[in-house]
């Protein structure tokens, strides 16, 4: 089955722009989709069809797609981004749902 | 808006079922597929299957098949999750996801905490 590999952790200072890898076989012929969950939360899309934002989601979301590796990018990265990412596609083979392992964002 | 509330906190024995409800709200119900995804404690997200709220079908993922049942009842709105032969490991946060296009999932519930425990 299709595999997503992410990073556990990334931490970035306030200000700087942080940038969480979503790796798979190919992953640039599929649409990547990225979640944000904080604590205690639900979570909510961020950037879905690789790099197109949802209403309401800061312009400092922006998201890449190529080869084996889609890139979620936060710049000028706030306190409040601090938060659990996960990269989803849909497997069309078997018409299933994957969920990267997560990546913990920390802002220093 | 989109709304989904979620059924309240449970607490179940090994080898009980379970069933979540999602009352949705804001949307054309059949005009859009539901998932569901949990979330163990300290984990990920797993995606668990989906439905079609047009037509019925559904599509588990290997993990839960022959273990779970996904429903809708479009008089109400409400999506359903069933969880037979629970286990200790089944304990976890689930959540229903209004799919949209990409199958990229929209709007989520607030989770529901399960509980299995002797």
């Amino acid at each position: 089955s299709y595999v997503l590999t992410q990073p556990p952790s990334v931490s970035v200072a306030p200000g700087t722009t942080a940038r969480i890898t979503c790796g798979g076989n190919n992953i640039g012929i599929k649409s990547v989709h990225w979640y944000q969950q904080k604590p205690g939360q639900a979570p909510v899309l961020v950037i879905y069809y690789d790099g197109d934002r949802p209403s309401g989601i800061p312009e400092r979301f922006s998201g890449s797609n190529s080869g084996n590796t889609a890139t979620l990018t936060i710049s000028r990265v706030e306190a409040g981004d601090e938060a659990d990412y996960y990269c989803q596609v849909w497997d069309s083979s078997n018409d299933h749902g994957i969920f990267g392992g997560g990546t913990k964002l920390t802002v220093l | 808006q989109v709304q989904l509330v979620q059924s309240g906190a449970e607490v179940k024995k090994p080898g009980a079922s379970v069933k979540v409800s999602c009352k949705t709200s804001g949307y054309s119900f059949a005009k859009k597929d539901i998932s569901w995804v949990r979330q163990a404690p300290g984990q990920g997200l797993e995606w668990m299957g989906w439905i079609s709220v047009y037509n019925g079908n559904t599509n588990y993922a290997e993990n839960f098949q022959g273990r779970v049942t996904m429903t809708t009842d479009t008089s109400t709105t409400t999506a359903y999750m069933e969880l037979r032969s629970l286990r200790s490991d089944d304990t976890a946060v689930y959540y229903c996801a209004v799919m949209g296009r990409w199958r990229r999932l929209d709007y989520w519930g607030q989770g529901t905490l399960v509980t299995v425990s002797s």
